[in-house]
């Protein structure tokens, strides 16, 4: 079976621009989440998808979104790229067999490097 | 709200030696406990969970972790350290309310074997 995939791996975008990053997750997951992770503030949640809806959200600016297609795929969108917004975006995938059960067991891409210049 | 520490930003031992994480957590309602590893340029990778059933938890490649909620530890361990298990582990907490699946990770622990 195959993991969770994200694309791109790498980009390179400058300030004031705008970013769209891909995940699809591991075939029967519906769940989706998305990790920002950064050497000063770590690995720090950016929100969660499921059955396109998102589910929560972390304490980030409205320029970070997202959304999940009906076949749970995602996208995360960050829109006006500051120097700050440099980092690894990590999305996971999770087997939640409905909107109340909370495994928590996630299973991570290998990431899009985003650097911002 | 919940929060994860882990002691020691970097940790080594020689090869063949224990490996010791620790992990302290902090959460108003029981938790989820996780440990993960991450290599370079990859994505992090379960290594055990615990969800509230047996207190010693035993994972992937030879890794266990015991739950201590006296201590509101989740120590990682493994008796003797190989050189592939160089790597940044991360211990994560999640509550068990069914509306909150996000995890809250701990800041990582920098894992170096020395031959």
């Amino acid at each position: 079976k195959a993991g969770v995939t994200q694309t791109p791996r790498y980009l390179i975008k400058t300030r004031g621009q705008q970013v769209t990053l891909s995940c699809s997750p591991i075939s029967g997951h519906r769940s989706v989440s998305w990790y920002q992770q950064t050497p000063g503030q770590g690995l720090q949640f950016l929100f969660e998808y499921f059955s396109e809806t998102q589910r929560n959200k972390g304490n980030f600016p409205g320029r970070f979104s997202g959304r999940q297609f009906s076949n749970s795929r995602s996208e995360m969108n960050v829109s006006t790229l500051e120097l700050g917004d440099s980092a690894l975006y990590l999305c996971a995938s999770s087997l939640v067999p409905n909107r109340f059960a909370n495994t928590g067991e996630l299973f991570f891409g290998e990431g899009s490097r985003l650097t911002v210049l | 709200a919940q929060s994860v520490t882990q002691l020691g930003s970097h940790v080594s031992v020689s090869e063949g030696a224990l490996v010791l994480l620790r992990c302290n957590y902090s959460s108003s309602v029981p938790p989820y406990l996780f440990w993960y590893v991450q290599y370079p340029n990859q994505g992090l990778q379960l290594l055990l969970k615990y969800t509230s059933a047996a207190t010693l938890v035993k994972g992937i490649n030879g890794f266990e972790a015991e739950f201590k909620k006296s201590e509101t530890s989740f120590h990682l361990t493994k008796p003797s350290a190989h050189m592939s298990d160089a790597a940044e582990y991360f211990c994560a907490v999640s509550d068990q309310r069914g509306s909150a699946r996000q995890l809250t990770f701990g800041s990582g622990t920098q894992l170096t074997v020395l031959p």
